[in-house]
């Protein structure tokens, strides 16, 4: 069975500085991969996505996430925060023989101080 | 603005009672998901349709069930509510069964049961 864990549950970030949000898969294929952002009182809007070819992919709002297939990771990065990145980001997995349903994690809270 | 919408968007209802969530998927996308959001179990996968026809389940209870129209609209019944089945119900799309495929996600139906 396919799974995702989001070891941090919360995270807090000053405006500015660097942000990492980990994610780490279960799945016995090639995993489709996606990073969605919930912002309060909204729906999830996709980041960015993963399925093949370059491991680095580039979403929007200035997110990148990178695919490691040897650490079954599929971390979320940017290089400078901003107050309005504040959310709630949830990586998902699915797949071929997934019947096409994703997979979510449980989901890492950012916080930015000013 | 995804293209998806649900309705109604708040919906507060007692024990014991029926409540059915609509959703319209963007323009040309053929598949419909439905999501469970809650804070105890997280983002959770109930049922797939494409075209009319149902194509994968997940956690989705027996007191629960879903349908796709003609016009592609989905409804999801929710009977015999109880407390637990408080949450967020979201309502996702897609252009068809690829697991490649991006879901957009509509801005979702808070269910209070009391």
């Amino acid at each position: 069975a396919q799974s995702v864990t989001q070891p941090d549950i919360h995270i807090t970030v000053s405006e500015g500085a660097s942000l990492e949000l980990r994610c780490n898969y279960s799945y016995g294929a090639t995993p489709y991969l996606f990073w969605y952002v919930q912002s309060p009182g909204q729906g999830l809007q996709l980041l960015l996505k993963y399925f093949s070819g370059d491991t680095l992919v580039q979403g929007i709002k200035g997110f990148e996430a990178e695919f490691k297939r040897s650490q079954s990771s599929f971390n979320l990065r940017k290089p400078s925060v901003h107050w309005s990145d504040a959310a709630e980001y949830f990586c998902a997995v699915g797949g071929v023989g997934a019947g096409n349903m994703l997979t979510f994690g449980g989901g890492t809270r950012l916080m930015v101080k000013p | 603005d995804s293209g998806v919408t649900q309705t109604p968007k708040h919906l507060i209802t007692a024990t014991g009672q029926r409540v059915t969530l609509r959703c319209s998927p963007r323009s040309g996308d053929l598949s419909v998901y439905w999501y469970q959001q809650s804070l105890d179990q997280g983002l959770q996968f109930l049922i797939h349709y494409y075209n009319g026809e149902e194509r994968a389940k997940g956690n989705i209870l027996e007191r629960f069930s879903a349908q796709q129209f003609p016009d592609l609209h989905s409804e999801l019944n929710l009977s015999s509510l109880e407390l637990g089945d408080s949450a967020l119900y979201f309502c996702a799309s897609s252009a068809g069964t690829s697991g490649t495929g991006a879901k957009y996600f509509g801005p979702g139906t808070r269910l209070t049961v009391t």
